[in-house]
């Protein structure tokens, strides 16, 4: 069962357009919400995290929506760029205890030039 | 560089044998983590350790798999008696006590293992 669902699968933006990724969850005790950016042949690395006492956090051109009644968060990426192509991965965790994320599937963002 | 480093970074293998990765996490930090990536999903988290503790192993971590970390500072995952499902991009991360300001896993780019 997975615990985080994300969609879309894949996206392509043109440059200086809005890209909005989506994840929902079931499990209600999550309390920790990263986004992670993979480029290839690279591991993961962190964007931006929220927790759910917060319903928006901004860093940049970044910013995660967080809905805790309907359990689900977005990450938009303003005046996208070519350079922002990349996999993006929202994950879940309990602050309590940071032994591990539970990743979602990934979204695959292109941005056209 | 003092990031989460992997070695090797690719691995061939032919199926029935024996493969050791190892990761080196950012120096001090405590917590270390083992990541299994299929292609196109995200990352499934294999097993933990604080220190040299293991202290969760998921299901997806059978008893072919297995990890140490016996000094509580680099870590090795082997698979035994590979199969062609084992096939994949294995992750590192590492996170200090407490995770960190923002709970942050640190993660290294990886060992592509492919099982022939």
């Amino acid at each position: 069962q997975q615990q985080v669902k994300q969609s879309p699968q894949s996206l392509i933006v043109q440059k200086g357009g809005i890209s909005i990724i989506n994840c929902a969850y079931e499990n209600t005790a999550f309390d920790y919400f990263p986004w992670y950016q993979q480029f290839p042949g690279k591991g993961p690395a962190l964007l931006i995290a929220i927790r759910p006492d917060v319903s928006e956090k901004k860093e940049g051109r970044f910013t995660i929506s967080f809905n805790k009644s309907a359990k689900q968060f977005s990450l938009h990426i303003m005046d996208s760029q070519p350079g922002d192509s990349a996999t993006y991965f929202c994950a879940a965790s309990y602050l309590y205890n940071f032994n591990k994320f539970y990743f979602g599937s990934g979204t695959k963002l292109n941005v056209k030039p | 560089d003092t990031g989460v480093s992997q070695n090797p970074r690719h691995k061939i293998t032919k199926r029935g044998q024996n493969v050791t990765f190892r990761c080196d996490p950012i120096s001090e930090h405590n917590r270390l983590y083992w990541y299994r990536q299929t292609l196109g999903q995200g990352p499934e988290f294999l097993t933990y350790f604080q220190n040299e503790a293991q202290l969760e192993k998921s299901r997806l971590l059978s008893d072919r798999f297995s990890a140490e970390r016996p000094k509580g500072s680099f870590s090795t995952l082997e698979i035994q008696r590979t199969e062609q499902g084992d096939s994949a991009m294995y992750l590192c991360a590492s996170s200090p006590q407490g995770g960190g300001a923002y709970g942050e896993q640190f993660f290294g780019p990886g060992t592509r293992l492919t099982v022939l």
